[in-house]
């Protein structure tokens, strides 16, 4: 089983609009981290924002926060205000102690920011 | 802090030959992997390195190997290069102490085998 699933390939959202772009995870470990990079065409790989299995708010990161519906699996990402500079590839990640704190990163959403 | 750094950024190489890519970690931290990412796989795991020990591994064929210095920089090394090694390489470094400090990348290698 995929331990990350990230569904929507492509989004399009218009400039100053929020979005929202989806992950869900599978693990069997009680504690794990969730997080959210964005590549831009360059290829760099930029955290934008991590969420701890404990963590009983919605972590937050200026304009990136981050839906995290444990029973449910889910950790989307809500990019608010859109920016053009925002279109990217975006990845889920998560990390859980039980696999030896290996990374496991989903298959990526391409954001397009519209002006 | 500085960031993570990859050299070089850019290498071109034929078949059969070998290559070796270097990355140094933030400072302080111990962990760092090794993810290669292509346009039909996306981002795969290669292989992660803590204290010097090969912590990690992915679903590589041998001809991929790394290691780790006391400094924690790492270098991976790719013999026989084939046609579908052409890819990304992306290190990343973590504090490596437990299961939820955050990875930080390098800006990549491009590398293209021909």
């Amino acid at each position: 089983a995929q331990k990350i699933t990230q569904t929507q390939p492509g989004m399009f959202v218009q400039e100053k609009e929020a979005v929202t772009l989806d992950c869900t995870y599978d693990t069997s470990d009680p504690s794990y981290g969730l997080f959210w990079y964005k590549q831009p065409s360059s290829g760099e790989m930029i955290f934008l924002i991590y969420q701890g299995s404990y963590d009983q708010q919605n972590a937050t990161e200026g304009r990136y926060s981050l839906n995290f519906q444990k029973a449910r699996k889910s950790a989307n990402l809500v990019i608010s205000a859109s920016q053009l500079g925002d279109s990217a590839m975006y990845f889920c990640a998560m990390r859980e102690p039980y696999t030896g704190n290996q990374f496991y990163f989903g298959t990526g959403t391409s954001l397009t920011v519209i002006p | 802090k500085a960031g993570v750094t990859q050299t070089p950024r850019y290498l071109i190489k034929t078949r059969g030959q070998q290559v070796t890519l270097s990355c140094s970690p933030i400072s302080g931290h111990r962990s760092v992997s090794w993810y290669q990412q292509t346009p039909g796989q996306g981002l795969q795991f290669l292989f992660e390195y803590f204290s010097e020990t090969q912590r990690n591994k992915g679903n590589f064929p041998g001809r991929f190997s790394g290691r780790q210095f006391s400094n924690s920089r790492s270098e991976m090394n790719v013999s026989t290069l084939e046609l579908g090694d052409s890819a990304l390489y992306l290190c990343a470094s973590s504090l490596g102490t437990d299961g939820t400090d955050t990875q930080y990348f390098g800006p990549g290698t491009r590398l293209t085998v021909l």
